[in-house]
């Protein structure tokens, strides 16, 4: 099961900045957050992870809160390309293994 | 620089009938893995590969398998195939074991159709 949980849909006024929040109040101290994007039928593209600090690049922020339980994506000036599902994950350590579990997303409608 | 590419683009098969899905990933990336995503749900985890070995499996039933070859690129196999089996199959490739993140990088997929 995803340790994540996301709305369902949200939607964005296209210029506008879209806040996508997570919950992921059962993460460990050495899991990441990652974040991608599915546009309709092509493969996921990675977006931004982070630990505990707030990361920045030039697609997106994240700012983690201090109890590390839940997340923001921020894509400061959504444009109608952004429109996508985005995928909020922690990342699952065991020894050297890594594998991602993904929920449904969120389903972000930019709007013109 | 080339990213991951998949063949074939799309595939036909009938039930019970053996599929055969083909994953390059980016030059240097030692880690591929195999994701599937029916209609309308979100990627189940299948298998990682990395240095040629199976690292971790997801719950899936034995008929999925591949291999990854020593130029890494790799091969997923499903057998006896189901109507159910119908899907996006999704590689991605990353660096491997050991590195300090796992950035994952995918190819645009296989739908595969079973009729």
């Amino acid at each position: 099961d995803a340790k994540t949980t996301q709305p369902t849909s949200m939607d964005c006024a296209e210029g506008r900045a879209a806040n996508l929040p997570c919950n992921h109040s059962t993460i460990s101290g050495n899991e990441y957050v990652y974040w991608y994007r599915q546009i309709h039928s092509q493969g996921p593209q990675y977006i931004i992870h982070g630990l505990k600090n707030n990361e920045t690049n030039e697609m997106a922020s994240l700012i983690i809160t201090e109890d590390r339980k839940s997340s923001t994506l921020i894509l400061p000036h959504a444009t109608l390309r952004d429109t996508a599902v985005y995928y909020c994950i922690v990342s699952v350590n065991a020894g050297n293994n890594r594998k991602l579990i993904w929920g449904l997303g969120t389903s972000l409608a930019v709007n013109p | 620089e080339a990213g991951v590419t998949q063949s074939p683009t799309h595939l036909i098969k009938t039930r019970g009938q053996q599929a055969t899905l083909r994953c390059s990933p980016i030059s240097g990336h030692t880690s591929v893995y195999w994701y599937q995503q029916a209609l309308g749900l979100g990627l189940q985890f299948l298998l990682w590969y990395d240095e040629g070995e199976e690292r971790n499996r997801g719950n899936f039933p034995p008929r999925f398998s591949g291999r990854q070859f020593p130029n890494y690129s790799s091969e997923l196999n499903v057998n006896a195939l189901e109507l159910e089996d119908s899907a996006l199959y999704l590689c991605a490739s990353s660096l491997g074991r050991g590195k300090s993140y796992n950035e994952q990088f995918f190819g645009p997929g296989t739908r595969l159709t079973v009729l």
